[in-house]
């Protein structure tokens, strides 16, 4: 039974770049949630999907932005990028009714 | 903004002892969970308590949850040297509202 798959794992980009990072959910889970987790902290919640919507977002600009696609994957777009930017992006997906995440291993975002 | 915050920051003890973490939060909540974290990589689901029940056992945790003072604690017993990680607490104040996350505890465990 896969997990959260994420992709990709690694990623350098320059200040001002645009980025997109992949989701693929748990198998028979249909929420999609994205977090940021910069080094030492503990992950802040970006913004969760369901139904192909935003249902909830934190406090992130719009530069952040997402998409849910039908197969309940989701991708998150991260427009004019800052060195802010650089951090661990936690994709989780969950389903209604369930309150536990599984959370995948990540992608990590480097900007120069 | 973070709601959950551990305590302590930092844990160090020997194989074969007990660790114990805490948390506090500041509203009221759904649920808490705890999660662990290895070397910056992603999040595994530890255990859930909800905010009607007061311990929970898993294994070699359990967590403890005090509503009346916003607080929750996590045993691991009988420590191992594979269960050096980061530890966070996550609250929710609704059923499947976004998890808020605390800054986690480091724990190492010295074989």
């Amino acid at each position: 039974d896969a997990g959260v798959t994420q992709s990709p794992t690694h990623l350098i980009k320059t200040r001002g770049q645009q980025v997109t990072l992949r989701c693929s959910p748990k198998s028979g889970h249909d929420t999609v949630s994205w977090y940021q987790q910069a080094l030492g902290q503990g992950p802040q919640f970006i913004f969760q999907y369901y139904e192909e919507e935003e249902r909830q977002r934190g406090n992130f600009p719009d530069r952040f932005s997402g998409h849910q696609f039908p197969n309940y994957s989701s991708e998150l777009n991260v427009n004019a990028l800052l060195l802010g930017d650089s951090a661990l992006y936690l994709c989780a997906s969950g389903s209604t009714g369930n309150y536990g995440y599984t959370f995948g291993s990540g992608t990590r975002l480097t900007v120069v | 903004s973070q709601q959950g915050e551990e305590d302590p920051q930092a844990l160090s003890i020997q194989e074969g002892e007990n660790a114990t973490m805490n948390c506090s939060y500041k509203t009221s909540i759904n649920n808490l969970q705890w999660y662990r974290q290895n070397s910056g990589r992603g999040l595994v689901h530890l255990i859930l308590i909800r905010s009607n029940e007061r311990e929970k056992h898993s294994g070699r945790l359990r967590v403890t949850l005090d509503t009346s003072k916003k607080s929750s604690s996590l045993l691991i017993t009988a420590s191992r040297a594979a269960d050096t990680a980061s530890y966070f607490c996550a609250t929710a104040y609704s059923g499947n509202t976004p998890l808020v996350f605390g800054k986690g505890t480091r724990l190492s465990v010295i074989a």
